[in-house]
């Protein structure tokens, strides 16, 4: 069990710029999960995977942000036009359909 | 009304002490409910599930009140390394994960 890997650590980036985060989840594992968390809140959920499917999208996912997981292993997590609000934690978690959430470390996303 | 409510502290102990957390769910239908801790800027780890019957795991001890909606976290024998947030969790049976805002706990020398 090598955990959950998420790619980069830490993006900083100037407003307008486009950004894309990897997260490689745990290898049997068929659910994944994007959070975001800002200081003092707790993670929000943002979308799910099951397999390939993307079956859900918050309602906090604005048409800029979009996520795939094209072969049902790694998933990608797209923002276009970043904003300074998009500044956050971006947490990738995964597991099976008994298991609980296991994360990753997530990437720390700064936008100036 | 927030879908997990937690009380954000800080609460702030002795080495030694016994601490409580509480934190409450408005969704009945709840089927599953976690303590995660997280450490200052780490990601989430899972500390305990939550049992009907209540659990202990060490110096933990997690119950649930269906009739009240809550969950409660009890640490005994605070540790300096007992120093986290502690994120209650609520699972409801579809697919989605919900988070309190966390709770911090600092354990003084």
């Amino acid at each position: 069990d090598t955990g959950v890997s998420q790619d980069p650590r830490h993006k900083i980036t100037k407003r307008g710029q486009n950004v894309t985060f990897r997260c490689d989840p745990i290898s049997e594992h068929n659910r994944l999960y994007w959070y975001r968390q800002t200081l003092g809140q707790g993670p929000e959920f943002l979308t799910y995977f099951q397999n390939e499917a993307q079956l859900e999208k918050s309602r906090l996912l604005s048409d800029r942000f979009s996520a795939e997981r094209p072969k049902g292993s790694f998933s990608t997590l797209e923002i276009q036009r970043t904003e300074q609000g998009d500044s956050a934690m971006y947490l990738c978690a995964s597991r099976t359909a008994n298991s609980p959430l296991h994360f990753g470390n997530g990437t720390r996303l700064t936008v100036t | 009304r927030k879908e997990v409510e937690q009380d954000p502290g800080p609460f702030n102990v002795p080495e030694g002490a016994t601490v409580a957390f509480n934190c409450t769910y408005s969704n009945s239908a709840s089927q599953s409910f976690f303590w995660y801790r997280q450490d200052c800027r780490k990601e989430p780890k899972l500390l305990m599930s939550v049992y009907s019957s209540g659990n202990e795991d060490g110096r933990f001890t997690a119950q649930l009140n269906r009739a009240s909606q809550y969950i409660s976290l009890l640490i005994r024998d605070s540790k300096l390394s007992d120093s986290a947030t502690y994120l209650c969790v609520v699972f409801s049976g579809t697919y989605k994960y919900i988070f309190g805002t966390g709770t911090r706990l600092k354990v003084l020398a």
